[in-house]
């Protein structure tokens, strides 16, 4: 089993519509979780992170965050063309020293006009 | 604030060639991490340094080594280099404390012929 997985994809959705995106963890001891965007061609951007149950909001972009079920979403509201890209789930573990990030492969997100 | 920057950008060696990849992180990080990206494998974790001290290592062979200076800068090496080393060299900095997520350079793309 992988540290992190997502489905590798690609989501295609209409511009307009919700963005829904799933990483699974398999560390209980996570504590820290980040989604980064990649554009191809172009190194990873981080666009949100989140520490706690729940969902935090930032403009578009909704992380939600459950991890007695292990599992960290992001939805992108009003999907755009530009939202076209690889998005990356990364975890923080407390089993490794320091700031150790584990990615997942990553999910291909196709916005159509 | 100048962002992490990576030199070279792009890189051709031969194989059994070796080679040295250059990071220096945002004014202010202590902590340089090191990611190899492949199309198959996605962002590999190679090692992280923090205070001139590694305190992580990903599970690459030993002819990947790295190093990091008193001013933070980062350098990354690759002996007797393999086809299979040819890969996007991911290097990211981040504040102390370990809790925040990565600022990724832009990368060195490596070609191995």
């Amino acid at each position: 089993q992988k540290e992190v997985e997502q489905n590798s994809g690609p989501l295609s959705v209409p511009e307009g519509a919700i963005a829904s995106l799933n990483c699974t963890y398999s560390d209980r001891g996570s504590q820290s979780f980040f989604w980064y965007r990649q554009y191809s061609g172009k190194s990873p951007e981080l666009i949100m992170s989140i520490y706690s149950n729940g969902d935090k909001e930032d403009g578009r972009f909704t992380a939600q965050l459950n991890k007695a079920s292990q599992y960290v979403s992001l939805l992108i509201r009003d999907s755009q063309p530009s939202d076209s890209a690889t998005y990356l789930c990364a975890v923080r573990s407390l089993k490794a020293a320091g700031n150790k990030l584990t990615f997942g492969g990553g999910t291909r997100v196709l916005v159509k006009p | 604030k100048a962002g992490v920057t990576q030199t070279p950008r792009y890189l051709i060696k031969t194989r059994g060639q070796q080679v040295t990849l250059s990071c220096s992180p945002i004014s202010g990080h202590r902590s340089v991490s090191w990611y190899q990206q492949t199309p198959g494998q996605g962002l590999q974790f190679l090692f992280e340094y923090f205070s001139e001290t590694q305190r992580n290592k990903g599970n690459f062979p030993g002819r990947f080594s790295g190093r990091q200076f008193s001013n933070s800068r980062s350098e990354m090496n690759v002996s007797t280099l393999e086809l299979g080393d040819s890969a996007l060299y991911l290097c990211a900095s981040s504040p102390e404390g370990g809790a925040s997520g990565y600022t990724f350079g832009s990368g060195t793309r490596l070609t191995v012929v």
